[in-house]
């Protein structure tokens, strides 16, 4: 099956910079990777995603990097805030089977004001 | 466009009785799936049903079961309780079909602690 590997698993950043969250994946037949934001008490809430068939998709200061040949995706945030704060999960999972996605373990990124 | 309601959000048993969750989708969506979220193991699929069908299922022993109504509701169960079966247990919702099928959308989770 499907194996997700994110690193770090912890990341403080000063408020106003960058970054960066990675994931591996290991099936080829995964292609559909979204990222999650999850604040205490709260269910996760998709935050970006991208497809096979893109290597790179932005929505403001959020964008993720899609690598197919090494199977390796990742989240950049800019201009981070304190309000960014937050446990991140990346996913995999197929398009055609998309019910079933497997999660990495989550990122604690804490943006210093 | 009302979100993803699970209920209750907090439960409380004791090992060996049963307990069961509820999900209810937002509207239109046919697909629901089911997170067992704990720290040591992070997000893990339970199972995912579309169209009152199980579509997918996860690792989980059969004390972990589910079902789905004709209004796309669903229902979890979880028999004989043990202490790790302590958890949040999330339930996402999506198209289960069509363009926008990948697209899923999570409740705030049932928050379970056994005891």
């Amino acid at each position: 099956g499907e194996n997700v590997e994110q690193h770090p698993s912890t990341l403080s950043v000063q408020e106003g910079d960058s970054a960066v969250i990675k994931c591996t994946y290991s099936d080829s037949a995964s292609n559909y990777f979204p990222w999650y934001k999850q604040e205490l008490g709260k269910g996760p809430q998709l935050i970006i995603d991208i497809r096979s068939n893109v290597g790179e998709k932005k929505d403001q200061r959020i964008a993720v990097t899609l690598n197919k040949t090494a199977k390796h995706f990742s989240l950049h945030i800019t201009e981070t805030q304190p309000e960014d704060s937050a446990v991140y999960f990346c996913a995999a999972s197929q398009r055609t089977n998309a019910g079933k996605s497997t999660f990495g373990d989550g990122t604690t990124l804490t943006v210093k004001p | 466009k009302a979100g993803v309601t699970q209920t209750p959000r907090y439960l409380i048993k004791t090992r060996g009785q049963q307990v069961t969750l509820s999900c209810s989708p937002i509207s239109g969506h046919r697909s629901v799936s089911w997170y067992q979220q704990t720290p040591g193991q992070g997000l893990q699929f339970l199972f995912e049903y579309f169209s009152e069908t199980q579509r997918n299922k996860g690792n989980f022993p059969g004390r972990f079961s589910g079902r789905q109504f004709s209004n796309s509701r669903s229902e979890m169960n979880v028999s004989t309780l043990e202490l790790g079966d302590s958890a949040l247990y999330l339930c996402a919702s999506s198209p289960g079909q069509g363009p926008m099928n990948t697209e899923a959308f999570f409740g705030q989770g049932t928050r379970l602690t056994v005891v």
